[in-house]
């Protein structure tokens, strides 16, 4: 199977840089995505092909990559911004056409 | 608006079957895949599959491959998710979304409770 790995946990203080990582063996070749999640609610998109913000996404969130790993920035924590985050990709052979990361749980101090 | 908005929470027995739905609106359905993820209570995101409602190429991932069937009907620019043979297991909340690169566009999710 192909996996992504995340942090189960990252903890920050309000106005600070918070660094989600995600690694997989495929991310060189493959696009990431990353997804937030508050409890009750669907995940909304937050960075597509790596490092490109929708519209509507505050610029303190950014995304870049690093061979095996991708990583989400959030720049000048906020409080509205404790909530889960996944990265999401694909394998190289196609086999797995879609997998997400196993989730970190991002705690504003 | 661009929107998806899936069908109500079900409550089910092990061994029914069940099709959830998924409707979109304000885009051109044909033109995006569809996709379908579970999240089962207290857990992360599971990948299920994808569809293209313009011709209904499915893509699934190996972890559900068998276990559901994804279909579409483009005449009603609806997405469905379907069990033949429910399992507790299968208590989750299931999410479409629609997919173009990323899934940039979510339903608002179903519960699906399968006890007996």
């Amino acid at each position: 199977s192909y996996e992504l790995t995340q942090p189960p946990s990252v903890s920050v203080s309000p106005g600070q840089t918070a660094r989600i990582t995600c690694s997989g063996d495929a991310l060189p070749k493959q696009y990431a995505y990353w997804y937030q999640q508050k409890p009750g609610q669907a995940p909304v998109l937050v960075i597509y092909k790596d490092s490109e913000r929708p519209s509507g996404i505050p610029e303190r969130f950014s995304g870049s990559s690093s061979g095996t790993t991708v990583t989400l920035t959030i720049s000048g924590v906020q409080a509205e911004d404790e909530a889960d985050y996944y990265c999401q990709s694909a394998d190289s052979s196609g086999t797995y056409p879609g997998v997400f990361g196993t989730g970190t749980k991002v705690t504003v101090l | 608006e661009v929107q998806l908005v899936q069908s109500g929470a079900e409550v089910k027995k092990p061994g029914e079957s069940l099709k959830i739905s998924c409707k979109g609106s304000g885009y051109s359905f044909t033109s995006y895949w569809i996709g379908w993820v579970r999240q089962m209570p207290g857990k992360g995101l599971e990948w299920m599959g994808i569809i293209y409602p313009g011709d209904s190429d499915t893509r699934y991932s190996p972890s559900f491959q068998g276990q559901v069937t994804i279909s579409a009907d483009k005449s009603i620019s609806t997405a469905y998710l379907q069990w033949s043979s429910l399992k507790a297991s299968d208590t989750a909340m299931y999410y479409c979304a629609r997919h173009k690169d990323a899934f940039d566009i979510w339903g608002q999710g179903t519960m699906v409770t399968v006890s007996s």
